[in-house]
């Protein structure tokens, strides 16, 4: 099982032009979600699903789209680059569950570092 | 919303114990987890509390205490590879959805 994967590892913008990152699971999770991670910010939730076709926003959603057509894939679209979108960004997934169902274990890809101008 | 609140940095010594805190608030709480980061690469799980007590695993423990929104990570015999950041994160609400602190950078020296 390959886990996670985001592509690309790296990549540099300049301002105002678009982009998406993939994400795609090998795992059946049901739950993807796209989180990224500043200095002393810690990890902020951007978007995530908890299945095919439906989608949510999280606490930073603003100038990122998301869709998920398949269990397997889940790409962030970043509209118009802007600088304070620089950051690596990792994309994540587990098996969906109730308030009961657990921990809800998040298997994270190796990240994409993003670098706008 | 939730807020999560941990230390920035702790250092302590090879073979030493450590504890790091973390105190939330939230509504709609199912649970704390905690997730170690080495520097360059990806969080990875660590424990689960959604019951107050303490959870032991292997060199690792971690501790909830639902009445006092505070739980914490307990690392014995530390080593030299346990220098890394560590997240608590919180279970709430969407019950899918996981919000984290902002992480505790440890090092571990000789």
């Amino acid at each position: 099982n390959a886990g996670v994967t985001q592509t690309p590892k790296f990549q540099v913008l300049k301002t105002g032009q678009s982009m998406t990152l993939q994400c795609a699971q090998d795992m059946n999770h049901e739950y993807m979600s796209w989180y990224r991670q500043d200095p002393g910010m810690g990890l902020r939730l951007i978007h995530y699903s908890v299945g095919a076709g439906i989608t949510d926003q999280g606490e930073v959603p603003n100038g990122y789209n998301v869709s998920r057509s398949t269990t397997e894939d889940f790409p962030l679209r970043l509209l118009s680059a802007a600088p304070s979108q620089t950051s690596v960004y990792f994309c994540a997934s587990s098996y969906s569950g109730g308030q009961f169902s657990g921990a809800n274990v998040l298997t994270f890809g190796a990240g994409s570092r993003l670098t706008v101008l | 919303g939730q807020s999560l609140e941990q230390p920035s940095e702790v250092t302590a010594v090879e073979g030493a114990i450590v504890q790091i805190n973390c105190t939330y608030q939230t509504s709609g709480f199912y649970g704390l987890s905690w997730y170690q980061q080495h520097d360059g690469g990806a969080p990875t799980f660590l424990s689960y509390n959604a019951l107050d007590g303490l959870e032991e695993t292997g060199r690792f423990s971690s501790f909830l205490s639902r009445s006092d929104s505070y739980g914490y990570l307990l690392l014995q015999e530390l080593q030299m590879k346990d220098s890394a950041s560590y997240f608590c994160a919180v279970k709430a609400g969407t019950a899918s959805k996981l919000t984290f602190g902002t992480g505790t950078r440890l090092q571990v020296t000789l």
